[in-house]
């Protein structure tokens, strides 16, 4: 069965320091990967998603994320912090049947 | 992008008493929609894949006579929590894929559902 794993419930960073979210993926095919956010009290936002179609994905907001097969991970990372990326971020992967396997969740702290 | 609406955003109930939520794909049709339960500080639990035409799939461990779930037409979802309990406040959301779309398995989802049940 496929799985998902984020590394850190919660990351605290600096304004305009570098963002790194990790995310360790376990699936025995190639997967479909996305990571959406969610602001409070608001549903989901899709950030970026990865289809194999090149393992560099940029996404919106300054966002982009590597997949790596061999280190079997997918982490979401930003160059500079803005206060309004304070919000709960979700790595997740798509079974097979469409259905979404989500990870644990990191939410993302941003200091003035 | 595709949009997914739900409806109301939040509701209070009192215990004992149904109240059903909305989950509309507006600008497209959506042959399969998901709900889901999210608790404070959790991730999102699958309860249930909403299939077009025909019965809704449950997660294990939800309970399908007390969530229910009708998908009548390819834009709308409905869920029913019936005789609701106070530990059924949680925040529900729903999903929709679009089958035509590129997605490749993305979901759009809803702004939420905030049910109190008092």
């Amino acid at each position: 069965a496929q799985s998902v794993t984020q590394l850190g419930s919660h990351v605290s960073v600096s304004e305009g320091a570098l963002v790194l979210l990790r995310c360790n993926y376990s699936s025995s095919v190639p997967p479909y990967l996305f990571w959406y956010v969610q602001y409070p009290n608001q549903g989901l936002q899709l950030l970026l998603k990865y289809t194999s179609a090149a393992t560099l994905v940029k996404g919106i907001n300054g966002f982009e994320a590597e997949f790596k097969k061999s280190e079997t991970s997918f982490h979401l990372t930003k160059p500079s912090a803005h206060m309004s990326d304070a919000a709960e971020y979700f790595c997740d992967v798509s079974d097979l049947t469409g259905k979404l396997i989500f990870g644990q969740g990191t939410e993302l702290s941003v200091k003035p | 992008g595709a949009v997914v609406s739900q409806h109301p955003s939040r509701v209070i109930c009192k215990s004992g008493t149904s109240v059903k939520i909305e989950c509309r794909s507006l600008d497209f049709q959506a042959t399969t929609m998901f709900w889901y339960r999210q608790f404070p500080k959790k991730s999102l639990m699958l309860m249930a894949t909403s299939n077009e035409g025909s019965k809704a799939t449950y997660e294990q461990g939800v309970e399908k006579d007390k969530f229910l779930i009708n998908h009548a037409s390819l834009t709308l979802s409905t869920l029913t929590v019936t005789s609701a309990h106070p530990e059924d406040s949680s925040f529900y959301i729903c999903s929709a894929r679009d089958p035509w779309g590129s997605g490749s398995y993305e979901q759009y989802f809803g702004p939420g559902t905030r049910l109190t049940v008092t």
